[in-house]
Parts: structure tokens; C-alpha cells; sequence
């Protein structure tokens, strides 16, 4: 079947270490994006990659970094400079040119730091 | 810049009719639609593109004016399963920015 997958549902890390969010798609999506979602500000776009070994910060990328190594992955690290990562995290993957191609959405992965 | 959605919930008994608007202060390419069950992925419902090209839920409609930079999504006879927080995404270059959302229940 093809589909995104996230791992894992849920994550719990302390306060001060880096934890890395796993997206994989095998729809040969070249587009991938993460969103962060907290309850009542909708979705926002952290960030976002066209094409393999190139990516664009989004709306929200600070304390934020990714890598597109492969075309079917796109991890998202938290690391320690973001300030409030308890969040739901959604990854998204489309065909290239999103404006007029739909996304469709992984599971998500719900980040708790402690 | 992140396009704006009103009403921000209804609340709706099954078979009445809602619509949901979505404005953006920048010209539009086009706007997405999405529907997500709580706890679950969104789920694409919609896109309107710029020129009157829709693509997506054939029982599910919506417009699309350019000239106002708006979007109305319009859910008719509601079910139960229509409940959900319903987004709009309005697309440029290479992304999608979302509204806020706009959450929807439907009782029996």
C-alpha cells in the first residue's frame, strides 16, 4: 500500500536534548513538507523541500533542522534552541508544484518534552 | 499573511446546511480545502485553482472568487461524519499556508 508513514505516534523527551521525527513515503512524492499543529493555530509550515538534497524554511523553522538525503524521507530534528516543541507534528508529501496538487498527510507524530 | 476563516465553529444538527469562508490578503493562486477527524491526519477534500478549474470531493462543493480573494466551502444536508475542524490552505509557490481553522459538529 502506498501511503506516509511516521514514526513514532508518540514521543516523550526532556527538556534541553534533540529528538528526531521520522517521515518516509513511497507514493514517489517529490514534495515533502512538516507542519507543527497546536490546538486552535491551525497548521504551520516548518519546513519544506522540493526536490531531493534541497529544502526552504517555512513559516516557523527556528529551532528546526531537516535533511532530504533520499526522495522517499524527510526527518525534522527538534533540537534545544526551540523554545515550546510540545506539539502534534504532521508530515506532508505531494507531487511538485503544491499550488495546484493536494498533500496528503502522514499519521503524525505527538512530541511531549517533559 | 495566513489566510482567515470564519465562522471559527458551528454547530449544526444532521441534515442542515453550513458554509465555511476563507479570505486571504494576498492574491490567490488557489485555495485547498482539508478536513481532519480529531486526533487524525487531514484529509483533502478540495482544490480551486485560479480560472475556475476544481478538483476533488464530487459531493462537496465550493467557490472560488479571485476578485475578492475569497473561498466558500458549502456542506450540504450534513452528516454525522462531516464533523471535524476543516482547513483552508491557500497556495503559492512551492506551499500551502493554512487558516486557522474552522470547527464543525453535527448532531443527530
Amino acid at each position: 500500500d502506498g501511503g506516509i508513514t511516521q514514526s513514532p505516534k508518540y514521543l516523550f523527551r526532556k527538556e534541553g536534548q534533540n529528538v528526531t521525527l521520522s517521515c518516509e513515503q513511497n507514493l514517489n512524492h517529490d514534495a515533502m513538507y512538516w507542519y507543527r499543529q497546536d490546538p486552535g493555530q491551525g497548521l504551520r509550515l516548518i519546513y519544506y523541500s522540493q526536490i531531493v538534497n534541497d529544502f526552504q524554511k517555512g513559516d516557523i523553522a527556528e529551532g528546526y533542522s531537516v535533511s532530504r538525503e533520499k526522495k522517499e524521507s524527510f526527518p525534522l530534528t527538534v533540537t534545544s534552541a526551540q523554545k515550546n516543541p510540545t506539539a502534534f507534528y504532521l508530515c506532508a508529501s505531494g507531487l511538485a508544484g503544491s499550488y495546484y496538487n493536494e498533500q496528503f498527510f502522514g499519521p503524525g507524530t505527538r512530541l511531549t518534552v517533559l | 499573511q495566513q489566510p482567515v476563516q470564519s465562522p471559527q465553529a458551528v454547530i449544526l444538527r444532521e441534515g442542515e446546511d453550513a458554509v465555511i469562508n476563507c479570505s486571504s490578503s494576498k492574491a490567490l493562486y488557489s485555495v485547498h480545502w482539508y478536513r481532519q477527524k480529531h486526533g487524525e491526519a487531514p484529509v483533502f477534500l478540495m482544490i480551486l485553482l485560479k480560472g475556475g478549474e476544481q478538483k476533488g470531493h464530487d459531493k462537496i462543493s465550493a467557490s472560488f472568487n479571485e476578485k475578492k480573494q475569497q473561498s466558500s466551502l458549502y456542506l450540504t444536508a450534513s452528516q454525522l461524519s462531516y464533523s471535524g475542524t476543516y482547513f483552508c490552505g491557500t497556495g503559492f509557490t512551492g506551499k500551502l499556508i493554512f487558516g486557522q481553522g474552522t470547527t464543525l459538529q453535527v448532531k443527530p
